[in-house]
């Protein structure tokens, strides 16, 4: 089993749809959960930290379940510009170590 | 702006050749950097971590002989890919952590390096 697995993709969605992304991993000692951005050849960018109460910014809410592994990304009333590749991370320690990614899913928005 | 800078963000050159990415910490330093390669259509893999001043540590299946990783200063990591082959034509992305708040270090990538061997 992968660390970290995600969604397969590809996502396309019309402009305004509500477009969830779910993400496991197998690490349950698994310290910092993370949603990455990743436009074409691109860097990846931080879009969100996942914290146990989940938390909210703007149209992108993140949740995590340690029960269950599992992180998800919620992004409401979707714009052209939400289009990329959004990738789950996962930090297995603490402290300043390395993230384990999951393959990405790719979300087109259409108008 | 950049806070991680990459040097040469693309790269085309022939089998054989030695290529060398600079990944630099930009108003920060950086004890540790680490380098990821991502394939077409994959995940960002961890190659390794680089250590200032001491040896990197290597991922399962990484050639630390063919993949060198120099940190020499707290601010400057280099991977050189020796006698490059076509199957290492990848996209290298370096990262390094930054103290965003006080207790709080965010995580931030290079723009990466686009490697293409003929």
């Amino acid at each position: 089993r992968k660390e970290v697995e995600q969604d397969p993709g590809p996502f396309n969605v019309p402009e305004g749809a509500t477009v969830a992304f779910n993400c496991t991993y197998s690490n349950s000692a698994s310290q910092s959960f993370f949603w990455y951005r990743q436009d074409c050849r691109k860097e990846p960018k931080l879009l969100m930290s996942v914290y146990s109460s989940g938390n909210e910014d703007g149209r992108f809410t993140a949740q995590l379940n340690r029960a269950s592994q599992y992180i998800s990304l919620l992004i409401r009333d979707s714009k052209l510009s939400d289009s990329a590749t959004y990738l789950c991370a996962v930090n297995k320690a603490s402290g300043n170590t390395p993230l384990v990614f999951g393959k990405g899913t790719r979300l087109s928005v259409i108008a | 702006g950049a806070v991680v800078s990459q040097h040469p963000s693309r790269v085309i050159c022939k089998s054989g050749t030695s290529v060398k990415i600079e990944c630099r910490s930009l108003d920060f330093q950086a004890t540790t950097m680490f380098w990821y390669r991502q394939f077409p259509k994959q995940s960002l893999m961890l190659m390794a971590t680089s250590n200032e001043g001491s040896k990197a540590t290597y991922e399962q299946g990484v050639e630390k002989d063919k993949f060198l990783i120099n940190h020499a200063s707290l601010t400057l990591s280099t991977l050189t890919v020796t006698s490059a082959h076509p199957e290492d034509s990848s996209f290298y992305i370096c990262s390094a952590y930054r103290s965003v708040a006080s207790s709080y270090n965010e995580q931030f990538f290079g723009p990466g390096t686009r490697l293409t061997v003929l």
